[in-house]
């Protein structure tokens, strides 16, 4: 069955940066775009960024364009996002996912001074 | 960016009974090949997200027929023909025509 596990998560100070992975399993991961996708607490979701399969594009939420960075590693069917400049509003929990094959149970960010 | 919105926010239902929830695009979502990227998804209380519907009316696999999406250009609509307790939660649509993608701000599901 599909397997999407978050990890790389902390606290972490304003202006700081951290590396979210999430390891894949059980989908054809090499030939799949794939999503990362935030909660804050108790608000609702918010997308935040897309890789293509082969990594030859990438889009990004308007409020992370320019901090976040998605990339990918097929030979180890991994997914990253690199956070930078990291601000108290990105406090959230991260999920990867592929949509409609499925998600991973997250990974929490927590950004504060 | 496309804005999402939904109605109601808050729906209180009956088991058994139907419930519709509308979904309303800023811009048509309709490109250029004529596909509308409009999709479902449900959270459970301490749960992650799950696809429902895609393509305004295509259920994912295991999605009981009871959940029914419908609608076109920029109005859509999210069907549940009888609500069963597993079906409380929030309703999220979403959009996947423009980028960047973006959700509406959810519809909590509720018992009476």
């Amino acid at each position: 069955q599909v397997q999407l596990v978050e990890s790389g998560g902390g606290v972490v100070r304003p202006g700081g940066s951290l590396r979210l992975s999430c390891v894949a399993s059980g989908f054809a991961f090499t030939t799949s775009g794939m999503h990362w996708v935030r909660q804050a607490p108790g608000k609702g979701l918010e997308w935040v960024a897309f890789i293509r399969h082969d990594g030859s594009s990438k889009f990004y939420a308007d409020s992370v364009n320019g901090r976040f960075s998605i990339s990918r590693d097929n030979s180890k069917n991994t997914v990253y996002l690199q956070m930078n400049s990291l601000k108290i509003e990105d406090t959230s929990l991260y999920y990867c996912t592929k949509f409609g094959a499925g998600w991973g149970k997250g990974t929490m960010v927590t950004v504060t001074s | 960016e496309v804005v999402m919105t939904q109605s109601p926010l808050s729906l209180p239902v009956t088991l058994g009974q139907p419930a519709s929830i509308s979904c309303r695009s800023s811009q048509s979502l309709v490109v250029s090949d004529g596909t509308t990227f409009l999709s479902w998804f449900h959270q459970r209380p301490g749960q992650s997200p799950r696809r429902l519907i895609y393509k305004i009316s295509n259920r994912d696999f295991g999605v009981p027929d009871r959940f029914s999406g419908s609608g076109s250009g920029s109005i859509f609509t999210l069907k549940i023909s009888r609500v069963e307790a597993e079906d409380v939660g929030i309703y999220y649509c979403m959009q996947g025509s423009h980028w960047p993608f973006t959700f509406g701000p959810g519809t909590r599901v509720d018992i009476k």
